[in-house]
């Protein structure tokens, strides 16, 4: 298994584009979900999904909007990049329950 | 003030030593995390637990409900296990979503 695959890992921006942060498991997990991770802070909530078709805002969603048009995938789209959001930005699943959850390795995001 | 605090901020060990992380939480929780994050790397859960004790190798991890308290363990310290540990917590009725601490940097010299 491949658990949680991000792409890409590393990206640099311009002021004003816009990207899509790819993020897919093999795990069959309900839940998924977007953290970001800035310098000496804790990561933060900015999506998560309980199921296909299903998102909801976390405590950071500005600037940002998601999908989850099946179990496997949950892109995460920046439209009008600022430099606030430059960033590590993780994807995670987890099964209902919450154990087994599993991290992708990041995507650290730099908008100039 | 922060609904999960960590301590401490930064860590130094030699090699061998037992080492102990803290954390302390302010909200009621149905499970709490311990994740292990290597510089430049990705994110590993090591624990979840909502009572009680957990082992796995050289780590150990404890919570005490009542005091609102986990620490993490580590045995037998080795520079291998330099890296930021981070505790994370599910609130109750907010699903499996995660509030983190700011995490441990530990630092084990040979």
């Amino acid at each position: 298994n491949a658990g949680v695959t991000q792409t890409p890992k590393f990206r640099i921006l311009k002021i004003g584009q816009s990207m899509t942060l790819q993020c897919t498991q093999d795990m069959n997990h309900n839940y998924m979900y977007w953290y970001r991770q800035d310098p000496g802070m804790g990561l933060k909530l900015i999506y998560y999904s309980v199921g296909a078709g299903i998102t909801d805002k976390g405590e950071v969603p500005n600037g940002y909007n998601v999908s989850r048009s099946t179990t496997e995938d949950f892109p995460l789209r920046l439209e009008l990049a600022a430099p606030s959001q430059t960033s590590v930005y993780f994807c995670a699943s987890s099964p209902q329950g919450g154990y087994g959850y599993t991290f992708g390795s990041g995507t650290r995001l730099t908008v100039v | 003030k922060n609904e999960v605090e960590q301590s401490p901020q930064n860590l130094t060990a030699q090699e061998g030593e037992f080492i102990t992380i803290n954390c302390s939480y302010s909200v009621g929780i149905s499970a709490l995390h311990w994740l292990q994050q290597h510089p430049g790397g990705g994110i590993v859960s090591l624990f979840m637990l909502s009572s009680g004790k957990k082992k796995h190798g050289r780590l150990i991890a404890t919570i005490n409900i009542q005091e609102k308290h986990s620490s993490l363990h580590i045995t037998a310290s080795h520079p291998r296990d330099s890296a930021v540990y981070i505790c994370a917590v599910s609130v109750n009725n907010a699903g499996n979503m995660l509030t983190f601490g700011g995490g441990t940097r530990l630092m084990v010299k040979p």
